[in-house]
């Protein structure tokens, strides 16, 4: 089964300064990746994906995702933190079961970006 | 465009009591269809999937279950409420054009007291 991992519960950062989410994953074939966020009692809501092509995926909010085959990761990033970045963000793979898709996600890593 | 809604957004139940959460997508046919619950607010499990009307299938066996009456409806069940339901429950779509993405629904916070 194809499967991610999120090895930070919490990451801290200042407003302004760089901020990296780590994701790494583990499937057989050719990995379809994806990130998304969740703010307080919401849903999840999309950023970007990385299906083939460019390993710099750009997606919403200024974030950007590096797909990185020989370390296996799909790290989140984005140059300039904001506090409005504060939630809870999820690495997820494209899981085929019994010939239909889904996502399996990681756990979780909450960011919390500091005035 | 399409749009998910998840109704109630929030819920109190005792224990032992029945459950409806519904879901239903708008601007798009055929869609398949997933029921999630999110725990202490972390990580999803995939609770049941459907492909269609009347096509359910079940990921993890528990005290739930689901329907399809309608192409766009999916309805999350129980007939009676246990303490480890609570969560916060969430209704996913995949369309046929971006079969690669799902779409997530505003969610239900779930209760049982």
């Amino acid at each position: 089964a194809q499967s991610v991992a999120q090895p930070e519960d919490q990451v801290n950062v200042a407003e302004g300064n760089p901020l990296t989410v780590k994701c790494t994953y583990s499937v057989s074939g050719n990995p379809y990746l994806f990130w998304y966020v969740q703010y307080p009692n919401r849903g999840l809501q999309f950023l970007l994906k990385y299906i083939t092509g460019d390993n710099l995926v750009k997606g919403s909010y200024g974030f950007e995702a590096e797909f990185n085959k020989s370390q296996t990761s799909f790290h989140l990033k984005k140059p300039s933190a904001l506090v409005s970045d504060s939630a809870l963000y999820f690495c997820a793979v494209r899981d085929m079961r019994s010939g239909y898709s889904t996502l399996t996600f990681g756990k979780g890593t909450m960011l919390l970006v500091s005035p | 465009s399409q749009t998910i809604h998840q109704w109630p957004a929030t819920l109190v139940q005792p224990v032992g009591s029945p459950l409806s959460l519904e879901c239903t997508v708008e601007g798009t046919s055929n869609p398949n269809l997933y029921w999630y619950r999110q725990a202490a607010g972390r990580g999803l499990q995939l609770l049941f999937y459907s492909v269609g009307i009347g096509q359910i299938s079940s990921e993890v066996p528990q005290n739930l279950s689901a329907s399809r009456p309608q192409d766009r409806q999916f309805i999350l069940s129980s007939k009676k409420l246990l303490l480890s339901d609570s969560g916060f429950y969430l209704c996913a779509w995949i369309s046929g054009s971006t079969p690669n993405e799902q779409f997530f629904g505003p969610g239900t916070r779930l209760t049982v007291l």
